[in-house]
């Protein structure tokens, strides 16, 4: 079965930039487009990113989504972190007819 | 805008059925998959299935074949997720969410199941 690995925490400090990885069991994770989840504490999860690198309106572009097709894997990037980013932030995307989540990675913003 | 709101807080006892609800609105029903993600405490986000309102027809996670059942009603614009034989590790938030792509998220339904 298709697997989505995350690192399980990243840490950085405010106005940095910070790379959360998002690696593809098998296959190629380039084959299926990938969407970005940020869930802050309490609160329901909201897209950041979707079909790899897309951004909804409100979203801003600090927010960065990218595939690293030699790497079988996606990175949501985050420059000028804000304290208000801190967040547990998830990959999703699908195999087949299943829809896949990775296991979330929380980003401390200190 | 798309709104997907939720039936409310429901405790359930081992062995029942549960029954969630999720009336959409602001985009036509029909054109979008609707799935159903859950989340228990303190856990990650777990993909549970998905209903195509055009016509009905569903996927279920493997691990919830046969305990799994999603309808939906066009006429009201609301998708169902019917869970039984609920155990004490079904307790969780249930999200109905929108889509493949720009994902819309329900607000979500805790579901305690304690005896």
């Amino acid at each position: 079965n298709f697997m989505l690995t995350q690192p399980h925490s990243v840490s950085e400090s405010p106005g940095k930039t910070v790379t959360i990885s998002c690696t593809g069991s098998s296959g190629s994770i380039a084959t299926n487009y990938v969407q970005w989840f940020q869930q802050r504490p309490g609160s329901v999860p909201t897209t950041v990113i979707y079909e790899d690198y897309q951004r909804p309106s409100g979203v801003p572009d600090r927010f960065s989504g990218s595939i690293d097709r030699s790497a079988n894997s996606a990175s949501l990037t985050i420059s000028g972190l804000r304290t208000e980013d801190e967040a547990v932030y998830y990959c999703q995307s699908y195999d087949t007819s299943n829809v896949i989540f990775g296991g979330g990675t929380k980003l401390t913003v200190l | 805008q798309v709104q997907l709101v939720q039936s409310g807080a429901e405790v359930k006892k081992p062995g029942a059925s549960l029954k969630i609800s999720c009336k959409a609105s602001g985009y036509t029903f029909t054109s979008f998959y609707m799935n159903w993600v859950r989340q228990a405490p303190g856990q990650g986000l777990e993909w549970m299935g998905m209903i195509n309102p055009s016509g009905g027809s569903t996927t279920n996670a493997q691990k919830f074949q046969g305990r799994l059942t999603m309808t939906t009603d066009t006429s009201t614009s609301i998708v169902y997720m019917e869970l039984s034989s609920l155990r004490f590790d079904d307790t969780a938030v249930y999200y109905c969410a929108r889509g493949r792509s720009r994902t819309s998220w329900g607000q979500g339904t805790l579901v305690t199941v304690s005896s």
